[in-house]
């Protein structure tokens, strides 16, 4: 059973759009949402992460949006380069207290240039 | 900035040998995991280990699979003997504390090919 789901799977934008990746969830226990961005051939580095207290988190060009009631999230990737090809994973944390991360499949993002 | 290096980038072995994958946290964190992803698919949580002891696990942690850190040197993953499901990446993690709210940091990951 799938805990996190993402959609779309792939995603293609022209450059300067915005890009929005969904990401789901099932288990009410999770709190905490870092979105990783991969790279072919590289791991996984830490994008923006947001608590289940918020709402709206920004960093630079990247915004997630929470609704906790819905249990989703969404990131936003303004001005989309096309440096910001790769693999976005949601992950989610919460509720057994060491760190436990269960990842979405990921949206492989490609921007047009 | 602070950065989890694995050792080596690519294995290849023959299955029913013994294979040791080696990390190098970031150095001042205290918490160390292992995550699997076949090709393709999402990442897996294997294991989290603190303070000399496994934590959690999960079920794609077999009776094969085992972790250490001596004396504070490399986190491995032993994997004794390898089947040929153990084919994948695992990336290794690293994260300063136990909170939800502090993200793990990951290795570029070890290939493993097991054939």
């Amino acid at each position: 059973q799938q805990q996190v789901r993402q959609s779309p799977q792939s995603l293609t934008v022209w450059e300067g759009e915005t890009a929005i990746l969904n990401c789901s969830y099932e288990n009410s226990a999770f709190d905490y949402f870092p979105w990783y961005q991969q790279f072919p051939g590289e791991g996984p580095a830490l994008l923006i992460a947001i608590r289940s207290v918020s709402d709206k988190k920004e960093d630079g060009g990247f915004t997630i949006f929470f609704n906790k009631r819905e249990k989703n999230l969404s990131l936003h990737i303004k001005d989309s380069q096309p440096g910001d090809s790769a693999t976005y994973f949601c992950a989610a944390s919460g509720g057994s207290g060491y760190n436990k991360l269960t990842f979405g499949k990921g949206t492989v993002l490609l921007v047009s240039p | 900035g602070p950065k989890v290096l694995q050792i080596p980038s690519h294995q290849i072995i023959d299955m029913g040998q013994m294979v040791t994958l080696n990390c190098d946290p970031v150095s001042n964190h205290l918490y160390f995991y292992w995550y699997k992803q076949i090709l393709g698919q999402q990442m897996e949580f294997l294991v989290n280990f603190y303070n000399g002891k496994v934590m959690e696990k999960s079920k794609l942690f077999k009776d094969q699979f085992s972790v250490e850190r001596p004396d504070g040197s490399y986190f491995t993953l032993k994997i004794q003997p390898t089947a040929l499901e153990d084919s994948a990446v695992y990336f290794c993690a690293s994260s300063l504390g136990r909170r939800s709210n502090q993200a793990p940091l990951f290795g570029e990951g070890t290939r493993l090919s097991v054939l």
